[in-house]
């Protein structure tokens, strides 16, 4: 069974400030996912990633295969970044379904 | 930008009856999932479809509940007599298939169901 922890579950900070979250995951897999959930509760994609790092805007998206561990970075964060961040984990074949496992989520906070 | 639709937003129900949910998938896609959020826990897996089929499903997945894709567009889940702890957020999600499972899934924006 693939397990996936994220940390911290909470994270309060400034406006500007850098900010990493961080997931491990317990077996092999195919994919990780980084997914948004603002308040009304809907989900947004945000990153797959297979190795190494992907980058979108202000976020980062690193995975290290051997360590079974991504993390998330905002960089300059603003409180519009405020929201839970999920990190979930595929192993699909290749022609799989590719169910995804879910973490607990971190709560991000951005004061401004 | 194509998006999966789901109707409606917010079910209020009571308990023992029961409830369809609908979906829209993004139209070349065709692996299509069901997810739930109940309040404050972890997002969990029910079921995945392609092909006409479930393809794979959780344990929670059980006798009273029911997918189908009756027409061209839409996948539906259906919950037979509903209990006070099916209230939770229930997400639709498809990705398309092109020969690799790197791909990422899209998720609908949540139908809201509360049991009374």
């Amino acid at each position: 069974k693939n397990e996936v922890e994220q940390s911290p579950q909470n994270l309060t900070a400034q406006e500007g400030e850098f900010i990493t979250i961080n997931c491990s995951y317990s077996v092999g897999i195919s994919a990780l996912h980084w997914l948004q959930q603002h308040p009304g509760g809907g989900i947004v994609s945000l990153f797959m990633l297979s190795s190494g790092k992907k980058k979108h805007g202000r976020l980062i998206a690193t995975i290290n295969i051997q360590e079974k561990h991504s993390s998330l970075h905002i960089t300059a964060s603003h409180p519009r970044d405020s929201a839970v961040y999920i990190c979930a984990s595929s192993r699909g074949s290749y022609y799989g379904n590719n169910r995804l496992a879910f973490g607990k989520g971190n709560q991000v906070v951005v004061i401004p | 930008e194509p998006e999966v639709t789901q109707t409606p937003s917010h079910q209020v129900t009571q308990m023992g009856q029961e409830v369809i949910l609908r979906c829209v998938p993004i139209s070349n896609h065709l692996y299509f999932y069901w997810y739930r959020q109940i309040l404050g826990q972890k997002v969990e897996f029910l079921v995945s479809f392609y092909n006409n089929e479930i393809s794979e499903k959780s344990e929670i997945f059980d006798d009273q509940f029911s997918v189908e894709r009756p027409d061209g567009s839409n996948f539906t889940l259906k919950i037979r007599s509903t209990k006070l702890e099916d209230s939770a957020m229930y997400f639709c999600a498809s990705r398309r298939s092109d020969g690799t499972f790197y791909n990422e899934q899209f998720f609908g924006p949540g139908t809201r169901l509360t049991v009374l």
